[in-house]
């Protein structure tokens, strides 16, 4: 069983500063993927990260893959009330299975005061 | 294009009771999904249907759980008899194909069994 854990589990932060989540792993993903979930609401895909090492930015968030494939971080910069959410990450399987089984990590739960 | 549905919303039951849940995926969609998501976890993966066959069942309670997805499009989970531990957000998403990661999730179900 693969598995993802998120650091820090919960984060509480004003507004203007910078933050950066964890997710890391034993195992080798394929790919990986960050998610954004609002209360009462579905996880929405914010990121696709492929290749080992690999930088994506998206406005005021940078998503980064680890060498290796097995970790990954996310960090914001200057941070609005708006970022507030459930930040999620989750890895596909390294070798190609029978379906594409997403393993998602625990999220970190970040609440960006005014 | 229209996302993923999912009915009801919310849904209050007594434990012993039976409850079912309605997933209508993006069109053209292959690939659904049920997840479970307790309150301040990620999501879990129940079942996962490749058009109208079961690709992955493995975690899904099967002595209390079912799914079907008749004719590969519409879904339904249903939880008979439901226990405490079965309260959570239900969250069904759809993929375009099963080698594709991306998925696209409907705005869950909030199940409380008193």
């Amino acid at each position: 069983t693969q598995l993802l854990e998120q650091s820090p589990q919960f984060l509480s932060i004003q507004e203007g500063e910078n933050l950066t989540v964890y997710c890391n792993s034993s195992s080798v993903f394929s790919s990986l993927q960050w998610y954004r979930q609002e209360p009462g609401e579905g996880p929405v895909l914010l990121v696709t990260v492929v290749t080992g090492g690999e930088v994506k930015k998206l406005k005021r968030l940078t998503f980064q893959f680890g060498d290796a494939r097995k970790d990954s971080s996310l960090h914001i910069t200057a941070a609005q009330p708006g970022d507030t959410g459930l930040y999620l990450c989750a890895g596909a399987p390294s070798q190609e299975t029978s379906g594409s089984r997403l393993t998602f990590g625990e999220g970190t739960q970040l609440t960006v005061n005014p | 294009e229209a996302g993923v549905a999912q009915s009801p919303r919310y849904k209050i039951i007594e434990k012993r009771q039976s409850v079912a849940f309605w997933c209508n995926p993006i069109s053209g969609h292959a690939t659904l999904y049920w997840y479970q998501q307790i309150l301040g976890q990620g999501p879990k993966l129940l079942i996962q249907f490749q058009n109208n066959g079961v690709v992955d069942d493995s975690q899904l309670p099967k002595d209390r759980f079912s799914a079907e997805r008749l004719k590969g499009v519409d879904s339904t989970l249903k939880i008979q008899p439901a226990k405490l531990e079965d309260s959570a957000v239900y969250l069904c998403a759809s993929s375009p194909s099963r080698v594709t990661d991306t998925q696209y999730f409907g705005p869950g179900t909030r199940l409380t069994v008193l």
